[in-house]
C-alpha cells in the first residue's frame, strides 16, 4: 500500500464509450503524475501535473483528457479510444519542493484498460 | 537525463543475496541514482536511492562506485516474492516536479 490509490483496477470498453479513470493519493504530495505501459514496453510519461497545474503533456492524442481539481486527485478521461489504447495506466504522485527525501514518485496499482 | 544500462535478466536462488547491476557511466554530478521494481502487473515500488554514499534500507541496499559511472542493487536474503522487473534509472534532484524514465530494467527471477 503506497498511499496512492486508483479506480477502477480493471475497465473494459468499447471504442464509442466515454469512460474516467481517477487517481488519489493520501500523502499530501503536489505533483501527480499519468504513465502508461502497453504490453513489453517500458512506461511512458502522458501527463504531469503540479499544484493543480498541467506542467507536461507529452504529445498524448486528445482522446485522452487528463484534469486535477485538487492536489489528491487526478482523473484520466478517455472517449473513442483504439485498441492499441488498450494498456495498464498508472498513477504516480510526488512531493516537491526538493531536498533528498522527496524527490521519490509512489505508484498507484494501476488500471488495467481494455479497448474492444 | 543520463542513460543506463542493465542485463536483461538474471536469475538467483531462494535466499541467497541478489545483485543486480546497473551501468550510467555519463552521469553527472547532480543525478541521483533511483531503483524501482515493479511484479507482474502491478504498479513500480521505489526501492531505494542515492546520490554517491552507500544507502540501505530495510528493502535493500545500493552501492555506488566511487567514480558513479556504475552501481549495485543488492537484495541480501531473496524471496519469491522479489522475483520483478529491476529498474535502475538516473535523474537529476531538484525542487521541482520530476519525470522518471524507465528503460527496459532486469527481470529477476527468484527460484526455489
Amino acid at each position: 500500500e503506497t498511499g496512492v490509490t486508483q479506480t477502477p483496477r480493471h475497465l473494459v470498453m468499447g471504442m464509442t464509450n466515454k469512460k474516467s479513470l481517477k487517481c488519489e493519493q493520501h500523502l499530501g504530495h503536489n505533483a501527480m503524475y499519468w504513465y502508461k505501459q502497453s504490453a513489453k514496453k517500458p512506461l511512458e510519461l502522458m501527463f504531469v501535473y503540479n499544484f493543480k497545474e498541467q506542467t507536461e503533456n507529452n504529445s498524448v492524442p486528445s482522446r485522452f483528457s487528463p484534469e486535477c481539481p485538487n492536489s489528491s486527485h487526478l482523473f484520466l478521461h478517455l472517449h473513442t479510444l483504439q485498441p492499441e489504447d488498450s494498456a495498464l495506466y498508472l498513477c504516480a504522485s510526488q512531493l516537491t519542493g526538493g531536498g533528498f527525501r522527496t524527490d521519490t514518485q509512489y505508484f498507484g496499482p494501476g488500471t488495467r484498460l481494455t479497448v474492444l | 537525463d543520463a542513460k543506463t544500462t542493465q542485463p536483461p535478466s538474471m536469475d538467483c536462488a531462494e535466499g541467497r543475496a541478489a545483485n543486480l547491476p546497473c551501468n550510467h557511466s555519463t552521469i553527472s554530478g547532480n543525478e541521483y541514482v533511483y531503483w524501482y521494481r515493479q511484479i507482474h502487473s502491478q504498479g513500480p515500488q521505489y526501492i531505494i536511492h542515492g546520490l554517491k554514499n552507500n544507502e540501505t534500507n530495510e528493502m535493500a541496499s545500493l552501492i555506488i562506485t566511487e567514480d558513479r559511472k556504475s552501481s549495485t542493487l543488492i537484495l541480501p536474503h531473496a524471496t519469491l516474492r522479489d522475483t520483478a522487473v529491476y529498474y535502475c534509472i538516473v535523474r537529476e534532484s531538484n525542487s521541482g516536479y520530476s519525470t522518471l524514465t524507465f528503460g527496459k530494467g532486469t527481470m529477476l527471477l527468484v527460484s526455489p
